[in-house]
């Protein structure tokens, strides 16, 4: 049962123009939703995150919306650099006291052509 | 302040042998994450340690076994491998202290195959 779904495996843009990475969960109990992004050979770095008390969150080029009631968030790279070319995990956690493991969707593929 | 480090970085072991993975966390972090990232898909958690206690278990067999240490570094350990075993495995720590929204810094990862 994928929690945790990003639906279109990839995603090219033009440099400059925005890039727009879509995310969908199932579980209503995720209280705090996060985005990586991911190298080849390379651990995912994190990138931007945001509480499901709060619909948006913003930083630099990188903002996160978050719609609750139709479970989606979204991430917007304003404007997409060549170097933004990865993949981009969204991650989603609830903090039931005993851990707080991130669950993962699949990833997204982002081309950004110069 | 240094980030999350694993070794090694790659590993080839044949099916039926034990493996053990390491991970040293960033430093003033005391929670330590495994993940196992398949081909295709994302991480997928494995377990948690929490100040040398495991913290969280995902939906692996037993044959899947950790360790933190007193410094907050871990190894993974698994025995019996499986062809399936062969995946990407991440290690992440994060200042856990429960309640926190601690956001979790990964390492490189180990890439283990399995013939």
């Amino acid at each position: 049962d994928q929690q945790v779904k990003q639906n279109s495996p990839s995603l090219s843009v033009q440099e400059g123009r925005i890039s727009i990475l879509n995310c969908d969960y199932t579980n209503s109990m995720f209280d705090y939703f996060l985005w990586y992004k991911k190298y080849p050979a390379e651990g995912p770095t994190f990138l931007i995150s945001i509480s499901s008390i709060k619909d948006k969150n913003e930083d630099g080029r990188f903002t996160v919306f978050l719609n609750k009631s139709a479970k989606h968030l979204s991430l917007h790279i304003v404007p997409s650099q060549p170097g933004d070319s990865a993949v981009y995990f969204c991650a989603a956690r609830y903090d039931t006291g005993a851990n707080s493991k991130l669950t993962f969707g699949k990833g997204i593929t982002l081309s950004v052509r110069p | 302040e240094t980030g999350v480090t694993q070794s090694p970085t790659h590993l080839i072991k044949t099916r039926g042998q034990q493996v053990t993975l390491r991970c040293s966390s960033q430093s003033g972090h005391n929670t330590v994450s495994w993940y196992q990232q398949a081909l295709g898909q994302g991480p997928q958690f494995i377990f948690q340690y929490y100040r040398e206690e495991e913290n969280g278990r995902g939906n692996f067999p037993p044959r899947f076994s950790g360790l933190q240490f007193p410094n907050y570094s871990s190894e993974l350990n698994v025995n019996a491998l499986e062809l399936d075993d062969s995946a990407l495995y991440l290690c992440a720590s994060s200042m856990g202290d429960r309640g926190d929204q601690e956001t979790q810094y990964f390492g490189p990862g180990t890439r283990l195959l399995v013939l």
